[in-house]
C-alpha cells in the first residue's frame, strides 16, 4: 500500500515568489492535514481538508492556502514568500480515530 | 483549550538500559493521545495510539505507553534503547479522533554505545 506522497522534496525560492507544493493521500483516505515545522516553532498545523472542504484552520496569514481535489489530493500555496516561510511542510492522511499517516516532507527554502 | 508537554527536550540513555519519555497534557475532553517519531530529514512515523480502550498501549519497535488519566500523563517506555531508536520523539494530543493534532514540543532521544 502506497504512502503519503509529497512533492518536491526540495525547493529554493527567493523572497516575494509563490510556491505550490502537493500530496498525494493513501488510498481511501479522505482527510489531509498540512504542518509546518520548524527548529523555532516546531510543529505547527496550517489546515485540513476533508472531501474537498476545509475543516480547520491553524494561526497563519492569508498567504497559506490549500485546496483539496475530489481524488482527495492536496495542495497548498504560500504566496509572497518570506525568509520565515523556510520550514519542512508536512503533509498527512488519515481516517477517524487511527491516527495520521505522514509523508517524507517538502523542505522549501527561501533566500 | 488542548496542550501538550515533553517534560524533557533531550535525553541520553545507554543501549540496551531502559527509556522513558514523559509527557503530560491538558485537554477538556477524553483525548485521544499518539506517540510520532522522527528520523533526521525523514516524515514522522506513528509509534502507538490511545483512543479510549486499553490504558496500556503497545506499539511498533517495543515501545509502550500508558494512559493515566489521574494524572494527565502518557509517558512513552522501552525496556531496552537500541541505536537505531535515536531520534526525535513527539507527543501529539486530539480529542477529536485525529483532528487537528496537537503537538509537543519533541524529546530528542541520544542512544550510546
Amino acid at each position: 500500500k502506497a504512502g503519503v506522497t509529497q512533492t518536491p522534496r526540495y525547493l529554493i525560492k527567493t523572497r516575494g515568489q509563490q510556491v505550490t507544493l502537493s500530496c498525494s493521500p493513501i488510498s481511501g483516505h479522505r482527510s489531509v492535514s498540512w504542518y509546518q515545522q520548524t527548529p523555532g516553532q516546531g510543529l505547527q498545523f496550517l489546515f485540513e481538508y476533508f472531501s474537498e472542504t476545509q475543516r480547520n484552520k491553524g494561526n497563519f496569514p492569508g498567504r497559506f492556502s490549500g485546496r483539496q481535489f475530489s481524488n482527495s489530493r492536496s495542495e497548498m500555496n504560500v504566496s509572497t514568500l518570506e525568509l520565515g516561510d523556510s520550514a519542512l511542510y508536512l503533509c498527512a492522511s488519515g481516517l477517524m480515530g487511527y491516527g495520521y499517516t505522514f509523508g517524507s516532507g517538502t523542505r522549501l527554502t527561501v533566500v | 483549550a488542548q496542550s501538550v508537554t515533553q517534560l524533557d527536550s533531550h535525553v541520553s540513555v545507554s543501549e540496551g538500559t531502559p527509556v522513558l519519555l514523559r509527557c503530560n497534557y491538558s485537554s477538556s475532553y477524553s483525548p485521544s493521545l499518539f506517540w510520532y517519531v522522527q528520523h533526521p530529514n525523514k516524515g514522522l512515523q506513528l509509534l502507538l495510539k490511545y483512543t479510549s480502550a486499553a490504558t496500556l498501549v503497545k506499539g511498533i519497535n517495543g515501545f509502550e505507553a500508558e494512559f493515566k488519566k489521574s494524572e494527565t500523563s502518557f509517558h512513552l517506555t522501552k525496556p531496552s534503547a537500541h541505536m537505531s531508536d535515536a531520534a526525535e520523539y513527539f507527543c501529539v494530543v486530539s480529542f477529536f479522533y485525529g483532528q487537528n493534532f496537537v503537538f509537543g514540543p519533541g524529546t530528542r532521544l541520544s542512544v550510546l554505545p
